[in-house]
């Protein structure tokens, strides 16, 4: 089934660890979205890919990394969380042939103590 | 600057009372506009493009370039409206550009 996915759902980690947050499309798309979203519920871009080997850093800075090795496959780095990191993070992928839509992921929520 | 602007963060309404929200933009092409609807514990989707003029769920939007808005409607505000009401600016071949969302809640 075409869609959208993101793992994990939540993670709670302690300061100084490295993490991934993967996001995987089966809907063949070239654009692909990073968004963090805060607890006031604001959607921050932090990263955005045109395709394979194309990475851009959004509007917001971000400390953190992405790669784009495969089209299907996005996932964000970080290298040393920290509090700050904590919160909500969407990744999506952007139907440009057809309609135009950006299909969203559920969201992976991060917690850094 | 603000590409997409929400001026309210919260709308309260009851049910059944017409609903309004608010989105102006700021973009010197030919803008395409999206409002995306973010329901409780579900993912954020797509309500409606302005180029399919449509009408979704009874909402709908018209795209006023004199005005640069694309205000979001509904004549009868039924409770599970309740959500969060994105709505986004595509510039171009570029990307999508949101605004910081209308929490709108419907009240019995």
């Amino acid at each position: 089934e075409a869609d959208i996915y993101q793992t994990p759902r939540y993670l709670v980690i302690g300061t100084g660890k490295k993490i991934t947050l993967e996001c995987s499309q089966t809907m063949g798309h070239d654009k692909m979205y990073w968004y963090q979203q805060d607890p006031g519920m604001e959607l921050h871009l932090i990263h955005y890919s045109y395709g394979v080997n194309s990475t851009e850093k959004g509007d917001l800075s971000s400390e953190s990394t992405v790669s784009r090795i495969r089209t299907e496959h996005f996932p964000l780095t970080l290298e040393s969380a920290r509090p700050s990191h904590t919160s909500q993070y969407l990744c999506a992928s952007h139907d440009t042939k057809n309609t135009g839509e950006l299909f969203f992921g559920e969201g992976s929520r991060l917690t850094v103590l | 600057a603000q590409r997409v602007t929400q001026p309210e963060k919260l709308l309260s309404v009851f049910k059944g009372a017409p609903v309004e929200l608010k989105c102006n933009y700021s973009y010197s092409g030919s803008p395409e506009l999206f409002w995306y609807v973010q329901y409780s514990r579900q993912r954020l989707q797509l309500l409606l493009r302005h180029i399919s003029r449509e009408s979704i769920k009874g909402f709908t939007a018209d795209l006023n370039k004199g005005e640069t808005s694309f205000h979001l409607k509904k004549p009868f505000a039924q409770e599970e409206d309740s959500a969060m009401y994105y709505c986004a600016l595509k510039e171009g071949f570029q990307k999508l550009v949101f605004g910081t969302g209308t929490r709108l809640l419907v009240s019995p």
